[in-house]
């Protein structure tokens, strides 16, 4: 199971939007509405913030949102604050009980 | 509140074998899937095996399948990890992350494994 595809990095000014992509295939991300996204800072463990490709799981923030096309799915961050530069991580169920992450993102607030 | 701690980490010699644990508190560990995920130092997240609540599914990355096995014991409210045939690129930080609906909604804060001689 190959690893879902995104880009290294991205970044953005305090206020502004920035949007990450997770690419993967039609036996994941592009089968089920099942894509999930994680921010992790350094030293930490990663905190669930997106859920069935949409949903924000209790006392995540509006700011972040997500959205599905196809194959990939995308994590949006609007307003962005300090406290945002973190990496970020895509997962999709990839059948059969399986989970598979993305290579993860990081963002930079400028 | 949801709790989960791992430990069991530390340097291993390539070839040898770790039990890692994660103990469970803030909820009843016989309801869920749970999982391991590890992380390589600097890299990304790779999902490596769940077990579904009464051991009867038990699933693995390629890439450990053969190698390591999952287990739990729920009335310990525990979860295990057996790691054998160790290789450096096994090194990692391992967490145990409990499953939501397709998802994994908490984690543990993950004990470093270095295989190393």
């Amino acid at each position: 199971q190959s690893a879902l595809t995104q880009p290294p990095s991205a970044s953005g000014s305090p206020g502004q939007s920035v949007t990450i992509s997770c690419t993967g295939t039609s036996s994941d991300v592009g089968a089920y509405n099942f894509v999930s996204w994680y921010q992790q800072h350094p030293g930490k463990a990663p905190k669930l913030m997106i859920i069935e490709v949409t949903k924000r799981p209790s006392g995540v923030p509006d700011r972040f949102s997500g959205s599905k096309s196809g194959n990939t799915a995308s994590l949006t961050v609007s307003g962005l604050q300090a406290e945002d530069e973190a990496d970020y991580y895509c997962s999709s169920y990839a059948g059969s009980d399986r989970l598979v992450f993305g290579g993860g993102t990081k963002v930079t607030v400028l | 509140e949801v709790q989960l701690v791992e430990s069991g980490g530390g340097l291993i010699q390539p070839g040898g074998s770790l039990r890692l644990s994660c103990a469970a508190s803030g909820f009843s560990l016989s309801h869920y899937w749970m999982n391991w995920v590890r992380q390589a130092p600097g890299k990304g997240l790779e999902w490596i095996s769940n077990i579904n609540s009464d051991s009867g599914a038990r699933n693995y990355a390629d890439s450990v399948r053969g190698r390591f096995t999952i287990s739990r014991d729920n009335a310990k409210n525990s979860l295990y990890l057996q790691m054998n045939s160790l290789t450096d690129e096994d090194t990692a930080f391992y967490y145990c992350a409990r499953s939501g609906h397709y998802t994994l909604d908490s984690w543990g804060q993950g004990t470093l494994v270095t295989v190393s001689s």
